[in-house]
């Protein structure tokens, strides 16, 4: 989706090393979601943000949401082979429905 | 629960022919989408529904693609006739609530030669 802006397209970091993606769009956030998928299967919820400033943490995985709520960050702390696949952030873009935008994805290799 | 289930998983027919693809939502769920993933256009919703009834399809590309949801544990997307560039991943997700996380299937792998 053209509404959000995933950056990179794709990364790959030694494992051990920290890593970042963004998600950036030009309208208000209204609803963050991060999902993680990996080739030939469904996604898998990561987390979610809604207000602005919020940040959530679980295991070695970080989101943040900035204070404007345009845009979204997922930072992985001493990655790890599991953490490869394709990270996917979706949006409620405020359409008074439930309808999510998808970001292009973030491939993420980690190398041993 | 099972999660959301799909099938079939894997999906190839002639161009032409009729597609039925089937999703089965996480029980008690209000609400169920339908996606479609290819590396052009990445993952579009093509229409979500609500307690059963559709309540935006406007991402559904053509009048080939028809969807239902005859009662809360099924439905249904169905794409006649089928042509080359209808191939993907098609995916179905639900939710509890409005705000709550979504729920993806596994996916079909539709390929239409």
């Amino acid at each position: 989706s053209q509404e959000l802006e995933q950056s990179p397209q794709s990364l790959i970091v030694q494992e051990g090393k920290n890593l970042t993606i963004n998600c950036t769009s030009s309208k208000t956030l209204y609803g963050l979601y991060w999902y993680k998928q990996k080739y030939g299967e469904g996604l898998i919820f990561l987390m979610m943000l809604q207000k602005g400033g919020e940040e959530k943490s679980h295991e070695k995985i970080t989101a943040k949401l900035d204070e404007k709520k345009q845009q979204s960050s997922l930072h992985i702390t001493a990655s790890q082979p599991s953490h490869a696949g394709i990270y996917l952030c979706g949006a409620d873009m405020g359409s008074n429905d439930y309808k999510l935008s998808f970001g292009a994805g973030t491939t993420v290799t980690v190398r041993a | 629960d099972a999660g959301v289930i799909q099938s079939p998983r894997h999906e190839v027919t002639e161009m032409g022919q009729e597609v039925t693809l089937r999703c089965k939502p996480i029980s008690g769920h209000d609400y169920l989408f339908w996606y479609r993933q290819t590396m052009m256009r990445g993952l579009e919703l093509l229409i979500y529904f609500n307690n059963n009834v559709p309540i935006d399809d406007s991402g559904m590309p053509e009048d080939r693609f028809s969807a239902k949801m005859p009662n809360a544990s099924f439905s249904t997307l169905k794409i006649q006739p089928s042509e080359p560039r209808d191939s993907a991943v098609y995916f179905c997700a639900s939710a509890g609530w409005v705000g709550n996380e979504q729920f993806f299937g596994p996916g079909t792998r539709l390929t239409v030669l």
